[in-house]
């Protein structure tokens, strides 16, 4: 069964960083692109970035909204994928999802919160 | 940056009616790169259907896809008391990936 388990989220103040985790399980992870994708408090879906697997290059992508201030890695060994959050914002406030897959997702982890607040 | 505009934002249908979920894009998505998710609160989305048509494991045949370039479809035939949710559609044929707003479907 494919598992994935988001740590790290929290109380953060703007302009400080925060590293979310991504723990999978369940299946070969260095086969797969790994997602994170965030939801504001009663808001939509916002795609966040993904990091390819090593064999497609391990290239990132990123939303215009987090480019330049989020990066995505990833452990093969340990079957984890970050997302490292740096300079963050108000509007930065979301659960923050992580998918297996760097196209459509049939695998979501149960999320994390962040929240950026003074 | 595709923008995906979904409509109408909520539909107030009863159990057994037939619901048609709208997705329209700013441009031509890719090779019909179109995915559709349902979330219930408090739970991660779920995907049901992927290139626009195929469905996704375990969902069941009351629910289809239909569409290419920038208009897309997603009905449900007959509506069950689970189908009660939000629905997006995202497409992933053109960097950055996006979403849709999403369209609510409640009971009426």
């Amino acid at each position: 069964e494919v598992q994935l388990v988001e740590s790290g989220g929290g109380l953060v103040q703007p302009g400080r960083s925060l590293r979310l985790s991504c723990t999978s399980s369940g299946f070969t992870f260095g086969d797969y692109a790994m997602s994170w994708v965030r939801q504001a408090p009663g808001k939509g879906l916002e795609w966040v970035g993904l990091i390819r697997s090593k064999a497609s290059g391990g290239t990132t992508e990123f939303a215009a909204s987090v480019k330049g201030r989020f990066t995505i890695s990833r452990d093969d060994s340990k079957s984890i994928a970050y997302l490292q959050m740096n300079s963050l914002k108000t509007e930065d406030t979301a659960v923050y999802y992580c998918t297996r897959g760097g196209s459509y997702y049939g695998h979501w982890g149960q999320g994390t919160l962040v929240t950026v607040s003074s | 940056e595709i923008v995906l505009t979904q409509s109408p934002g909520t539909l107030s249908l009863s159990p057994g009616e037939r619901a048609t979920l709208s997705c329209r894009a700013s441009q031509s998505v890719s090779s019909s790169y179109l995915a559709w998710y349902q979330q219930k609160p408090g739970l991660a989305p779920r995907l049901l259907m992927y290139g626009a048509s195929s469905r996704a494991t375990d969902i069941p045949d009351r629910f289809s896809g239909s569409g290419s370039g920038t208009d897309f479809t997603l009905t449900i035939s007959r509506l069950e008391p689970e189908d009660f949710a939000v629905y997006y559609c995202q497409q992933y044929g053109s960097s950055p990936w996006t979403f849709g707003q999403g369209t609510k479907v409640e009971i009426k």
